[in-house]
């Protein structure tokens, strides 16, 4: 069965370190999709970076990039020079074909960027 | 502006009453998504539509019910059967209803419904 696991509620970062977000999933099919998103306390979710099954290269977008390791079905997101910004809640989601093409997502990560 | 419109943005019923919840989308986009969200956690499907005049049930429809008459528009009615309404509920929509990045979801800031 479909499934994205998260394993920390909340981290903390010191202003301008860089920080390491955990994902694993869990698929049997071959061909899916991996992303992240943000939450802010205001709500809306917005779309980070994404990462096809196929994709041969660790997708990167600005201070975001995935670390993905296929084989040990992982996804972390690093996020590089923290900024007070960045606090917000951080969700990992999967898309694949035996799912119906339909989006599953994680618990979340809060993290709390530190001044 | 593309976009996903939802309203209310807060919403306050009594117990026993439905309410329906709006959104609408601008951007082309044929599939879209109810999501509910409780206090500190993720995001659970409730229904999803990959064409007009079809939807199907997520893993929390018990309570709902959802129409897609109009590819712009999927609402979503709370019913007095869904025993805890109360929640943060977010309606999305993604380009392409196959794989790949077109799968992005496009999010409506949500609408917080409290029941009384």
């Amino acid at each position: 069965a479909q499934k994205i696991t998260q394993t920390q509620p909340g981290m903390f970062v010191q202003e301008k370190e860089a920080v390491t977000l955990d994902c694993t999933y869990d698929t049997s099919d071959q061909s899916y999709g991996l992303f992240w998103y943000k939450q802010p306390s205001s709500g809306e979710m917005i779309f980070l970076i994404y990462q096809g099954s196929y994709d041969e290269q660790n997708a990167t977008e600005g201070r975001y990039s995935l670390n993905f390791q296929k084989a040990r079905k992982s996804a972390n997101l690093v996020i590089s020079a923290s900024q007070l910004g960045d606090s917000a809640m951080y969700f990992c989601a999967m898309r694949d074909r035996v799912g119906g093409f339909k989006t599953i997502f994680g618990a979340g990560t809060r993290l709390f960027v530190k001044a | 502006d593309g976009g996903i419109t939802q309203s209310p943005k807060y919403l306050f019923r009594k117990e026993g009453q439905n309410v329906t919840l709006s959104c609408e989308q601008n951007l082309n986009h044929d599939a879209m998504y109810w999501y509910r969200q409780d206090p500190g956690q993720g995001l659970r499907l409730i229904y999803y539509s990959q064409i007009v005049n079809d939807f199907q049930k997520g893993d929390i429809a018990e309570g709902y019910s959802v129409s897609r008459e109009k590819k712009e528009s999927f609402p979503l009615t709370v019913t007095s059967a869904q025993k805890n309404p109360t929640a943060f509920y977010l309606c999305a929509s993604s380009k392409q209803t196959t794989g790949g990045r077109t799968g992005e979801l496009f999010f409506g800031e949500g609408s917080r419904l409290t029941v009384l």
